[in-house]
């Protein structure tokens, strides 16, 4: 399997669940980043993994607990997430953290 | 005022036209990303540049430094070409952030 993967594709959480997102990348790549998109804006950057190393955290609430266990996998672990968090959660990864990135397909969150 | 700025916002043409899309920024940039959203989510990269011109298969990536202005051409566009494109530029300063458009949208018609 080629490029980044994303699982599960759609997720539907309660407010008092506990769910993750996973990535995986097969590029051979060391850097690798969260997005979130919600609707009509632009993409918002979360956390970058450099080296394994989160080397951003922007401003992200600490509902949202990244984890990078290794180069090619990125988890972003969800706990009593908000209504406002719905959105599309994009994960990309890059040779090194300012190269080109490439996308993985996204995960649809919808929190209820 | 952002500090990428993406024209049109929204674009509507029959198959076979030529497209424009513009880009426009006001930071000094190391690089300009060029992005392609499809319905359903997934993005795919077209092309990163600093200077000059791209070009792969129909699409065509110019990049002006001194005019701090990039455009995205389609040649005989078709309706698989429709999706939201986005700009992106690496700013030199800040450590390099990545700093997104907000899209715009194309819808190309048979």
């Amino acid at each position: 399997e080629t490029g980044v993967t994303q699982t599960p594709r759609h997720l539907v959480m309660g407010m008092t669940n506990k769910k993750s997102l996973k990535c995986e990348q097969h590029l051979g790549h060391n850097a690798m980043y969260w997005y979130k998109q919600s609707a009509k804006k632009p993409l918002e950057l979360m956390f970058v993994y450099n080296f394994k190393e989160q080397t951003e955290n922007n401003s992200v609430p600490s509902r949202f607990s990244p984890e990078c266990p290794n180069s090619s996998h990125l988890f972003l672990h969800l706990h009593t997430l908000q209504p406002e968090d719905s959105a599309l959660y994009l994960c990309a990864s890059s040779q090194a953290r300012f190269y080109e990135q490439y996308f993985g397909p996204g995960t649809r969150l919808t929190v209820t | 005022k952002n500090e990428v700025e993406q024209s049109p916002q929204n674009l509507t043409a029959q198959e076979g036209e030529f497209i424009t899309i513009n880009c426009s920024y006001s930071v000094g940039i190391s690089a300009l990303h060029w992005l392609q959203q499809h319905p359903g989510g997934g993005i795919v990269s077209l092309f990163m540049l600093s200077s000059g011109k791209k070009k792969h298969g129909r699409l065509i990536a110019t990049i002006n430094i001194q005019e701090k202005h990039s455009s995205l051409h389609i040649t005989a566009s078709h309706p698989r070409d429709s999706a939201v494109y986005i700009c992106a530029v690496y700013r030199m300063d800040s450590n390099y952030q990545l700093i997104w458009g907000a899209g715009t949208k194309l819808i190309i018609k048979p």
